[in-house]
């Protein structure tokens, strides 16, 4: 069964614009991560965060998480056409459980 | 080698057919991962190796499904009998710790299509 929830499925943006994409998931966590898909590709993993950590950045990239709420958001500043890809959440213990994905359209 | 790779990259298979899916991981990595998924869908979580062992396979979704790591490196995905529901994506994960579910690296995976 799937731990994660991204929202919303799918999302169309201008190059240059930011994108925001949530997750919500189901149990205690020790760690959220975040991966990218390319079509037709494996998933790389873009960043982690730990759950006594309420905020990272890496690059064009800032996590939060808010453990209360289930949450986390991933949002991607100054979006370029690269960045077109399936975006998921996951987290669990070592066998990651994934989220359905969110779908990132960056139109030039 | 510079990362994980599977072989091959699609299969076709006849409904009733044998197939076998190769993961040749990270060269030292002790854990390795198979998942599955499927159109629109997020992987999941199918059998997990640490070196040789296969320490969970709490996820293959029937008794057609059979993995092995018989040397603690290369992994065969074997699916038996494949049914239409087997199509997917088979994604192969390892990484150098065990038991982690940090620093995965992922192979591009094997599109499979059950006609």
């Amino acid at each position: 069964s799937q731990q994660g929830e991204e929202d919303p499925q799918a999302l169309s943006i201008q190059e240059g614009e930011n994108a925001t994409m949530n997750c919500s998931y189901k149990t205690s966590i020790n760690n959220l991560q975040w991966y990218r898909q390319n079509s037709g590709r494996g998933l790389v993993h873009l960043i982690l965060i730990r759950s006594n950590e309420r905020e990272k950045h890496s690059g064009r990239l800032r996590v939060t998480l808010d453990t209360s709420k289930k949450s986390s958001s991933l949002l991607i500043t100054a979006s370029r056409a690269a960045d077109t890809a399936s975006y998921f959440c996951a987290s669990n213990d070592y066998k990651l459980s994934f989220g359905a994905g969110t779908t990132v359209t960056v139109r030039a | 080698g510079a990362g994980v790779s599977q072989s091959p990259r699609y299969k076709v298979a006849k409904r009733g057919q044998d197939v076998a899916l190769r993961c040749d991981p990270i060269s030292g990595h002790v854990s390795l991962f198979w998942y599955q998924q499927a159109l629109g869908q997020g992987p999941e979580f199918l059998t997990y190796f640490q070196n040789e062992a296969q320490l969970d396979k709490s996820g293959l979704p029937s008794d057609r499904f059979f993995a092995e790591r018989p040397e603690g490196s290369v992994s065969t995905l074997k699916i038996q009998r494949t049914q239409q529901e087997d199509s997917a994506v088979y994604l192969c994960a390892s990484s150098l710790e065990p038991a982690t579910n940090e620093k995965l690296f992922f192979g591009s995976g094997t599109q499979l299509s059950v006609l």
